[in-house]
This record gives structure tokens, sequence and C-alpha cells, in this order.
């Protein structure tokens, strides 16, 4: 079946630091990856988007690679900041309406 | 200023009632979708809606209805049949796939409703 895997254990790094997030994919073949941002007890904000063809994206203190190879995307936050501190989700999407998600990954960011 | 809004925030629910959550999007999105987001796991999709008087089961459809008679609105209705109904659920609208940036389907969310069994 389909799984999407994020390291289950929070993630604590120093203010200044980069973090960086993995998202493993097993049997399936995304046409894209996405990363979302969530807050506690809020809904999902959606911050970048890797293509299948496409190695690595950047956006600001963001960055994401993307091994079809490998079947994982790392996602980096570089000069992390303590409001960085959120859960991160993988998302992968074959090009349809079907989105599947990740359980995400706690990080916090201590000053 | 454009988004969705679920209401309410905090719903309790006695066994046996049915409870209707509601969104509504003003993002001129065809596509709604809900998902169910419980501790430790990834959002499930329980329906989505590609276009107004349309809608598909999602992964865990079971338990629950939704309707979509309006563009702007896509409620969900969790009846008395799910077993296990206390979780978060977030709603979600996009453009058509191929509409979005570059073609990809990307999802805003609403703030959330979590519901409680009392």
């Amino acid at each position: 079946s389909q799984k999407i895997e994020q390291n289950s254990e929070a993630l604590n790094i120093q203010e200044g630091k980069t973090a960086t997030l993995t998202c493993n994919y097993t049997n399936y073949s995304p046409a894209y990856l996405q990363w979302y941002r969530q807050d506690p007890g809020r809904g999902p904000v959606f911050l970048l988007l890797i293509r299948e063809n496409e190695k690595e994206k950047r956006k600001e203190r963001l960055k994401v690679t993307f091994d079809t190879t490998l079947k994982q995307s790392l996602f980096h936050i570089t000069a992390s900041q303590p409001a960085d501190s959120a859960t991160y989700l993988c998302a992968l999407n074959t090009g349809g309406f079907k989105t599947i998600f990740g359980a995400g990954t706690r990080l916090f960011v201590k000053a | 200023d454009g988004g969705i809004t679920q209401s309410p925030k905090y719903l309790f629910r006695k066994e046996g009632q049915n409870v209707t959550l509601s969104c509504e999007q003003n993002l001129n999105h065809d596509a709604m979708y809900w998902y169910r987001q419980d501790p430790g796991q990834g959002l499930r999709l329980i329906y989505y809606s590609q276009i107004v008087n349309d809608f598909q089961k999602g992964d865990i459809a079971e338990g629950y209805s939704v309707s979509r008679e309006k563009k702007e609105s896509f409620p969900l209705t969790v009846t008395s049949a799910q077993k296990n109904p206390t979780a978060f659920y977030l709603c979600a609208s996009s453009l058509r796939p191929g509409q979005g940036p570059g073609g990809a389907n990307v999802l805003t969310f609403g703030a959330g409703s979590r519901l409680t069994v009392l």
C-alpha cells in the first residue's frame, strides 16, 4: 500500500542552525511533492512544491530536495528561528484530486 | 480577505447524534475537501468535490455525508454510524488539477473544527 513516512520524533535545534526534515515514501510515483506548515490547533499552510523532474527548490530560508530514485524529500530551514517551531507535513500528489499526507514532524527551535 | 471559514471551532456530540460541520470559501475554487486528523497520523481524506452537485468518497467515507449545493459551501455531517468521530476535521479547497501553480493541486485549509464525543 502507499505510504509516507516522516520522523515521528520531534526535532530540537538551536536558533541559527539549519533544520533538516525527512520525508520517505513507498509504492508511489508522485507527480510532485509539497510541504505544509501546521501550528497547534490550526490548519496546514502551503510552503513549497517540487516536481518530479526537479532536484531542488528554494524559497527564502527554505530549501526542498526531491530524489525520486531514493523516494525521499529533504526539507531544510536555514538560520532557524523560534518562530519556525511548528509541525511540518509532507504531501504527495500524482496529479489528480487526491493528496496524501504524512503524519508530520514537530520542530522546536530554542532561542 | 479570501479564505476558508470553518465552524464551529469546537463541537461536542453525544452518542447517537448527528452533527454538521460548516465550511465556506470565497476563493472561487472549484474543488473542496474534508480531511480528518488524528494524533500521530497523516490527514485522511473523507470526501472531496470537484464541482457543484458532485462529490466522491475518499479513503474513510463511512459514517460521513456531504453535500455541494453551492460552489462556496461544502458541509460535512458526522452521523451516528461513525464509530470513532472524535478528531480534528479540516476543510480545504483548491483550483482544479491543472489550473494551479504549474498545474499542481495546492490546498488551502480552514482553521479546523475539533469534534469530541461525550
